[in-house]
């Protein structure tokens, strides 16, 4: 049952270069959606968030657009650097059952020098 | 510096044996949720320890089970273990069940022959 889906194993981009990750879900009960990296040998570590009641957050480099309607959301890197590379997961879950969240399969990003 | 510790970093069992792995809470965080990462795949919720009571479980077997001590560390335990319960077991913990502030471990590999 594959709530979260990120139907892109993989994403190469050039330095200095926007990289735009995608995400889709299917359980309208979302509300908080989140977006982890993860290097090799390392465990996933929080990069932005959004709920629900938005439709974009920004962090420095990284914004988070969440379009409802669609149940899409996507990550952008602007600009992208090489310290980016690294695996990156999409994650939800329910307030109503905040216990247990939800990730993708996660999106490999690349980005060359 | 995420302060979630988790142990062994490695392990291999031959089918059909018990396993423990081991985690250390943040400072202040209250909540250790375990998630089972396959190879290829993102994180699935295994189940949530809040306070020292299970708060939630994910689609896993009863043999796998948990325990959160007084001082929020936690332990999963899995017996009669399968070829395919080889996989990263990671823990995550947070404040209060929230997934805003959860921290991950670099996590387990478990290698079952």
């Amino acid at each position: 049952d594959q709530q979260v889906k990120q139907n892109s194993p993989s994403l190469s981009v050039q330095e200095g270069r926007i990289s735009i990750l995608n995400c889709d879900y299917t359980n309208s009960m979302f509300d908080y959606f989140l977006w982890y990296k993860k290097y090799p040998a390392e465990g996933p570590t929080f990069l932005i968030s959004i709920s629900s009641i938005k439709d974009k957050n920004e962090d420095g480099r990284f914004t988070v657009f969440l379009n409802k309607s669609a149940k899409h959301l996507s990550l952008h890197i602007v600009p992208s650097q090489p310290g980016d590379s690294a695996v990156y997961f999409c994650a939800a879950s329910a307030l109503t059952n905040n216990n247990d969240m939800r990730f993708g399969a996660g999106t490999r990003l690349t980005v060359k020098p | 510096e995420t302060g979630v510790t988790q142990s062994p970093t490695h392990l291999i069992k031959t089918r059909g044996q018990q396993v423990t792995l081991r985690c250390s809470s943040q400072s202040g965080h209250n909540t250790v949720s375990w998630y089972q990462q396959a190879l290829g795949q993102g994180p699935q919720f295994i189940f949530q320890y809040y306070r020292e009571e299970e708060n939630g479980r994910g689609n896993f077997p009863p043999r796998f089970s948990g325990l959160q001590f007084p001082n929020y560390s936690s332990e999963l335990n899995v017996n009669a273990l399968e070829l395919d319960d080889s996989a990263l077991y990671l823990c995550a913990s947070s404040k209060d069940r929230a997934h805003t502030e959860a921290f991950f471990g670099q996590g387990t590999r478990l290698t079952v022959v």
